[in-house]
């Protein structure tokens, strides 16, 4: 059965860049969607955006002039770029299939951004 | 953006108690509400689908109801292991958004 992989640094310092990539084993990553939602300690979930296997994406405004996704199909991967992090985006990130509901999900990474 | 309302936002029960969390909509959403269980330290766990559907593996004690704007999530007989947080999602609109969470735990 398919299952997603996060890898990626739990540190990064205020006003430099996110980087995080999901690898999918036990299956294809062509034909789906591929999400990436957040949790801050304590608090609920936040969708990020989502990126289909054909490269196309779509991210929640609240986010969008700071975030990228990508997908390597070669690799079986995927990734998040979120630029210019402050505090606010100091969470756990995980990845995760689908962008209407989310059936299999990544183990999370937690991005702790440092000043 | 869709706004997700769960109540309550905590709950304590005991091992074989019904237990009932609504989730409320700020506009109809159809049937477009899944739920999602998260223990602490772990990814959350999709239960439901379009408000009623249960996802494959899931026990039969958990149930969901709903249309519109109000939605529920029922645990006929709690078990040890329901112990945990339950979020309502919704998929009608993009962005989909996440309810603030109910947690359950032990009274």
């Amino acid at each position: 059965q398919v299952q997603v992989q996060q890898s990626g640094p739990g540190l990064v310092k205020s006003s430099e860049t996110l980087s995080l990539t999901c690898t999918v084993s036990g299956g294809f990553i062509s034909n789906w969607y591929w999400s990436w939602i957040r949790q801050p300690a304590g608090k609920g979930l936040e969708w990020i955006g989502r990126v289909y296997s054909s490269g196309t994406t779509k991210y929640n405004a609240s986010l969008k002039s700071r975030v990228t996704m990508s997908v390597d199909t070669s690799t079986n991967q995927f990734s998040l770029s979120l630029s210019s992090v402050t505090a606010a985006d100091t969470a756990v990130y995980y990845c995760a299939t689908g962008d209407a509901a989310f059936d299999i999900w990544g183990q999370g990474t937690m991005v702790t951004v440092s000043s | 953006d869709i706004q997700m309302m769960q109540s309550p936002s905590s709950l304590s029960a005991s091992v074989g108690d019904r237990v009932t969390i609504t989730c409320r909509a700020s506009q109809s959403i159809s049937i477009y509400l899944n739920w999602y269980q998260q223990k602490p330290g772990k990814a959350p766990k999709l239960l439901i689908q379009v408000a009623s559907r249960l996802e494959s593996g899931v026990p039969s004690r958990f149930s969901g109801s709903g249309s519109g704007t109000d939605f529920t999530l029922t645990i006929s007989s709690l078990q040890p292991e329901d112990f945990a947080t339950y979020y309502c999602q919704q998929s009608n609109t993009s962005p989909p958004t996440f309810g603030g969470g109910t947690k359950v735990d032990v009274k």
